[in-house]
């Protein structure tokens, strides 16, 4: 069992629509939780990054973590076809060189 | 543009060869990760350097090795290479005491 779980989608929506993509994890020690996105053939670039439980926004984009059920969230709102990627959640512990164990991603597509 | 350069960007070569990789940090940041991407596996973190040193391992196979030299460049070194080997290699760097990565544009190895 991967330490870190993502559905892979592909996940198709109309512009505009509210998306919400999802990553569960099974290490308890995981505290700093990250998203990434990458677009084709690119490398990927960090949108968000939370640490423990709680809420962050950041323009259209709201990060959720839920360490109770080890569940993490990205929202984006009023979604563009320039949103379309693939969306990595990624999550480390507290040492501080610690390895980040990322999901395999969900390729997201937006379609006008 | 992240600031991380990777050369070269396209590598084809035979099973049984050696190639090197190479990475260039942005300026400033003493942490190079570097990570294989691949499409069954997602993204795996593979060896992170910090200053010089060696600091985290990950799924880094006997067959390969890195290092980072004084000026904080830093090169994967891939040995007898096998078909499974092809992937997408990226680098990534940071200040190494956040969470933080900012990655490379890849370099995308074919085995043949």
């Amino acid at each position: 069992q991967k330490e870190v779980e993502q559905d892979p989608g592909p996940l198709s929506v109309p512009e505009g629509a509210i998306v919400s993509l999802n990553c569960t994890y099974s290490n308890s020690a995981f505290q700093y939780f990250m998203w990434y996105r990458q677009y084709s053939r690119k490398g990927p670039e960090l949108l968000m990054y939370t640490y423990s439980s709680g809420n962050k926004e950041d323009g259209r984009f709201t990060a959720q973590v839920d360490k109770s059920s080890k569940y993490i969230s990205l929202f984006i709102r009023d979604s563009q076809p320039s949103d379309s990627a693939t969306y990595l959640c990624a999550c480390r512990d507290s040492g501080g060189y610690q390895k980040v164990t990322f999901g395999t991603g969900t390729k997201l597509q937006v379609i006008p | 543009d992240s600031g991380v350069t990777q050369t070269p960007k396209h590598l084809i070569t035979a099973t049984g060869q050696r190639v090197t990789l190479r990475c260039s940090p942005r300026s400033g940041d003493l942490s190079v990760y570097w990570y294989q991407q691949s499409l069954d596996q997602g993204l795996q973190f593979l060896i992170q350097y910090y200053n010089g040193e060696e600091r985290a391992k990950g799924n880094i196979l006997e067959r390969f090795s890195a290092q980072q030299f004084p000026d904080l460049h830093s090169e994967l070194n891939l040995s007898s290479l096998e078909l499974g080997d092809s992937a997408l290699y990226f680098c990534a760097s940071g200040e190494g005491h956040n969470n933080e990565q900012f990655f490379g544009p890849g370099t995308r190895l074919t085995v043949l």
